[in-house]
């Protein structure tokens, strides 16, 4: 059973330009949530995404975006990238709505550098 | 708002020996709480989950433990091995008071560095 896929991997961008990264979550899993993982502040929530609508968000600002297809692979966008968005972002998928039952799987992340 | 911590920032063991890794939240009313393993460059592996009603959970030589009242988990390794070697990142859920929307808070880990 594949695990949870993000791409791309490494990406290099400059200030101001946007990036898009992917999520491809396990089989049959509903529910998307992303996480941004930096050294200074740890792993902070974006958001969560369950049947094509945003279920829950993360104390981050309007540049940071997603949005989920109907087969569950979701994407998330950010606009007009500052230094201080460098970091690992994580995906995670789990089978139903995000819930403490829930075991969450996360993906080998999507490490982005802003220079 | 619920902040998490963890003590120590890094570590570093002889292998064999026993160890714990501590986890502090400020507010109580956690869902559950759940240590992760992060190796360098890679995602999260969930190792244990404890339901907020739990004392404690085992996994082969892991062993967590939870107590609510005093905002603490710890994390046991027993025998540890070089290949423990990672980060190791404690996390509570929170749902919000409708129960329609939760999220995980994590600590900023502890780094466990095994030495042969």
């Amino acid at each position: 059973k594949a695990g949870v896929t993000q791409t791309p991997r490494y990406l290099i961008k400059t200030r101001g330009q946007q990036v898009t990264l992917s999520c491809s979550p396990i089989s049959g899993h509903r529910s998307v949530s992303w996480y941004q993982q930096t050294p200074g502040q740890g792993l902070q929530f974006l958001f969560e995404y369950f049947s094509e609508t945003q279920r829950n968000k993360g104390n981050f600002p309007g540049r940071f975006s997603g949005r989920q297809f109907s087969n569950s692979r979701s994407e998330m966008n950010v606009s007009t990238l500052e230094l201080g968005d460098s970091a690992l972002y994580l995906c995670a998928s789990s089978l139903d709505r995000v819930s403490g039952a829930n075991v969450l799987t996360f993906g080998a992340g999507s490490r982005l550098t802003v220079l | 708002k619920q902040e998490v911590t963890q003590i120590p920032a890094a570590l570093s063991v002889p292998e064999g020996e026993n160890l714990v890794l501590n986890c502090s939240f400020t507010d109580s009313a956690i869902y559950n709480l759940q240590w992760f393993r992060q190796d360098p460059g890679k995602g999260l592996t969930s190792l244990l989950l404890i339901q907020s009603s739990q004392r404690e959970q085992t996994s082969g030589r892991l062993n967590a433990s939870l107590d609510k009242s005093s905002g603490r988990s710890t994390l046991y390794i027993a025998a540890s091995q070089p290949g423990d070697s990672a980060t190791y990142l404690c996390a509570v859920f929170l749902m919000n008071y409708g129960g329609s929307q939760g999220n995980l808070i994590f600590g900023k880990g502890t780094k466990l560095s095994v030495k042969p």
